[in-house]
């Protein structure tokens, strides 16, 4: 079974603060993305890595960095929280053909 | 990019054969169709993905027009457990990864 594992299911920080949220899989897929999911706004991208330190801007990512120094693991950074950074955030590696398919659980990140 | 549009919801009654429609009229000739479906709390889950006619699995079916201009996910006699969000993504599966976007998906209800 595919492995995409989250970090943190949960995760309270303050405002200004540095936010590493990890993300790491165990299929040696070259496609590896970040949502933000709102209610009422669906998923939205914020950054997609299609191999070892490449990155593209998904549709969101202002405020937001990525790091990707191994093939298994895809940070997403908060330069600085803010509060309007409160959300559920979703790691996604590719399936068989370039399409997300295999999604973490999320982590629930509360900036106070 | 293929925009896609999905009912916010629909209520079923348990047992029943339930159908979604996503309607897609942008799509490109080499972008694929894929469902998911997403508890509370939890990532997506790939159901299906298509490129046309009909693909079937052990979970649903998935009906695709000539045009490809629509798709519809069926799901045969659902249960309580049925109850989830659906979503429908087209983009491509070959030629290079492009961003891709989730629309809000559609809320199923199954009613005892």
């Amino acid at each position: 079974d595919v492995k995409v594992t989250q970090s943190s299911r949960y995760l309270v920080k303050r405002t200004g603060e540095k936010v590493f949220l990890e993300c790491v899989q165990d299929m040696d897929h070259e496609n590896m993305f970040w949502y933000r999911q709102d209610p009422g706004l669906g998923l939205r991208l914020i950054y997609f890595s299609y191999d070892v330190k490449m990155k593209e801007k998904g549709d969101i990512p202002e405020g937001y960095s990525v790091s990707r120094e191994k093939k298994e693991r895809f940070s997403l950074i908060l330069e600085s929280a803010s509060t309007n950074q409160t959300s559920m955030y979703l790691c996604a590696i590719q399936g068989q053909g370039l399409q997300p398919q295999h999604f973490g659980d999320g982590t629930r990140l509360s900036i106070l | 990019l293929a925009k896609t549009t999905q009912p916010i919801s629909m209520d079923s009654y348990e047992g029943q054969e339930v159908n979604i429609t996503c309607s897609h009229n942008n799509i490109a000739t080499n972008d694929y169709i894929t469902w998911y479906q997403q508890f509370p709390s939890q990532g997506p889950r790939f159901i299906i993905q298509g490129y046309k006619t009909k693909v079937t699995n052990e979970v649903a079916s998935l009906f695709i027009p000539a045009d490809r201009k629509s798709s519809t996910l069926s799901l045969p006699r659902v249960s309580l457990s049925d109850t989830a969000v659906y979503y429908c993504l087209v983009g491509p599966n070959y030629g290079g990864y492009q961003k891709v976007t989730f629309g809000i998906g559609t809320k199923l209800q199954v009613i005892p």
